[in-house]
């Protein structure tokens, strides 16, 4: 069983809709999390960031972490053609620990205009 | 402008040949990184160093090799023990250490997509 689990997809949209996007994670260590986006053929980007438990919202973008579910979720509101690409959920232990991400395999995105 | 720089963007190999591929960065960054990814299946760690002249291996570092002769610079060799070297390799970056804000995560590459012919 992988550390991270992302379903790959693919998941097509239509323009202006709520894109839900998901990992699952077996490591209750895991403190800090992150979303990337990756457009086709480029290195990723990252898009958002958490720290242990909560939501963060950023534009039209919010991250939930759930600790307690092992399960981290990033939204995209009012999703547009633009955020077509591949999303990324990426995690690491605390501080002290040894600083590696570990990443989910990548969701891929198709918003439709 | 602060980035990573890897080149060549396209690079193709023949059987039982070596190559490197070149990762620069001006961000002062302690930490780089190597990926493969491969379609479906993530982004897999083949090695990294936190500091000049050190490096450990990562999950799939066989087949491969590094140095990290300068803070900067830390170059990757695809040798021919690689059996299945065609994937894109993505370089990357980061602070080492503590950090909760905003420069937290890692800083990548565009990529360099490796083909055997």
């Amino acid at each position: 069983q992988k550390e991270v689990e992302q379903d790959p997809g693919p998941l097509s949209v239509p323009e202006g809709a709520i894109v839900s996007l998901n990992c699952t994670y077996s490591n209750s260590a895991f403190q800090y999390f992150m979303w990337y986006r990756q457009y086709s053929r480029k290195g990723p980007e990252l898009l958002m960031y958490t720290y242990s438990s909560g939501n963060k919202e950023d534009g039209r973008f919010t991250a939930q972490v759930d600790k307690s579910s092992k399960y981290i979720s990033l939204f995209i509101r009012d999703s547009q053609p633009s955020d077509s690409a591949t999303y990324l959920c990426a995690m690491t232990l605390p501080s002290g620990s040894a600083r590696q991400l570990t990443f989910g395999s990548g969701t891929q995105l198709t918003v439709l205009p | 402008d602060g980035g990573i720089t890897q080149s060549p963007k396209y690079l193709f190999r023949k059987e039982g040949q070596n190559v490197t591929l070149s990762c620069e960065q001006n961000l002062n960054h302690d930490a780089m990184y190597w990926y493969r990814q491969d379609p479906g299946q993530g982004l897999r760690l083949i090695y990294y160093s936190q500091i000049v002249n050190d490096f450990q291996k990562g999950d799939i570092a066989e087949g491969y090799s590094v140095s990290r002769e300068k803070k900067e610079s830390f170059p990757l060799t695809v040798t021919s023990a690689q059996k299945n070297p065609t994937a894109f390799y993505l370089c990357a970056s980061s602070i080492w250490g503590i950090s909760q804000g905003p420069n937290y995560g890692y800083t990548f590459g565009s990529g360099t997509r490796l083909t055997v012919v």
